[in-house]
């Protein structure tokens, strides 16, 4: 069966610092992934998603970047965190025709 | 591009009482998929149920049922007999052939015992 791992699971960090999220997937290959966010109260926003080993595409310009090093490992970051970034950051994996989507546990980032 | 909306920002409903969701969206895909998510206070992301926009028959799985009407781009949630376990944020989303997820902004559903 597959599975998704998020870490860490929480995360609080001074302005201005740098931010490293890591997603994995377990029991499937070349899957599509994504990163979303979620502010407080609200609905999910795409920040990014990727069809396979380095292709990453953005939907919003922001603060954040995000790598795919591995088939399996997706990573999101950040030089230099602003108090607009904290949120919930959940990572998601799809096969590759219309399906449904899987969410890790996400990662609760609090920036001081 | 897809947009999704759900009107109702919060709802409530009795234990085992029966309540409907609103969800309406718009699309110019012709193929695409709906589905409607839950999320409990642990915030995990849980899939309730989900429709492929070419199949004419409501979904249904156990206590949750759709109202998928195309031509009126709409896609309510009912949940039967509803249970304490179902309180949660549910959020409406729409799938299209790239597989990108659009999301609403969620309806908080309150379930009184």
């Amino acid at each position: 069966s597959q599975t998704i791992h998020q870490w860490p699971a929480t995360l609080v960090q001074p302005v201005g610092s740098p931010l490293s999220l890591e997603c994995t997937v377990e029991g499937t290959s070349n899957p599509n992934l994504y990163w979303y966010r979620q502010a407080a109260g609200r609905g999910l926003q795409l920040l990014f998603y990727s069809v396979g080993i380095g292709q990453i595409s953005s939907e919003v310009p922001q603060n954040l970047s995000a790598s795919r090093p591995q088939d399996r490992q997706f990573i999101l970051s950040s030089k230099k965190l602003l108090l607009s970034d904290s949120g919930f950051y959940l990572c998601a994996w799809t096969r590759l025709v219309i399906d449904e989507q899987y969410f890790g546990p996400g990662t609760r980032l609090t920036v001081t | 591009a897809q947009t999704v909306t759900q009107s109702q920002p919060e709802m409530s409903v009795q234990e085992a009482e029966t309540v409907t969701l609103s969800c309406t969206y718009d699309t110019s895909e012709s193929d695409y998929y709906l589905f409607w998510y839950k999320q409990p206070p642990s915030r995990q992301m849980i899939l309730v149920i989900r429709q492929e926009a070419y199949k004419q028959q409501n979904a249904t799985e156990n206590r949750f049922s759709v109202n998928f009407q195309k031509a009126a781009k709409s896609f309510s949630l009912k949940i039967s007999d509803s249970q304490l376990g179902d309180a949660a944020m549910y959020f409406c989303a729409s799938a299209n052939a790239g597989n990108m997820l659009t999301f609403g902004g969620g309806t908080r559903l309150m379930v009184k015992p």
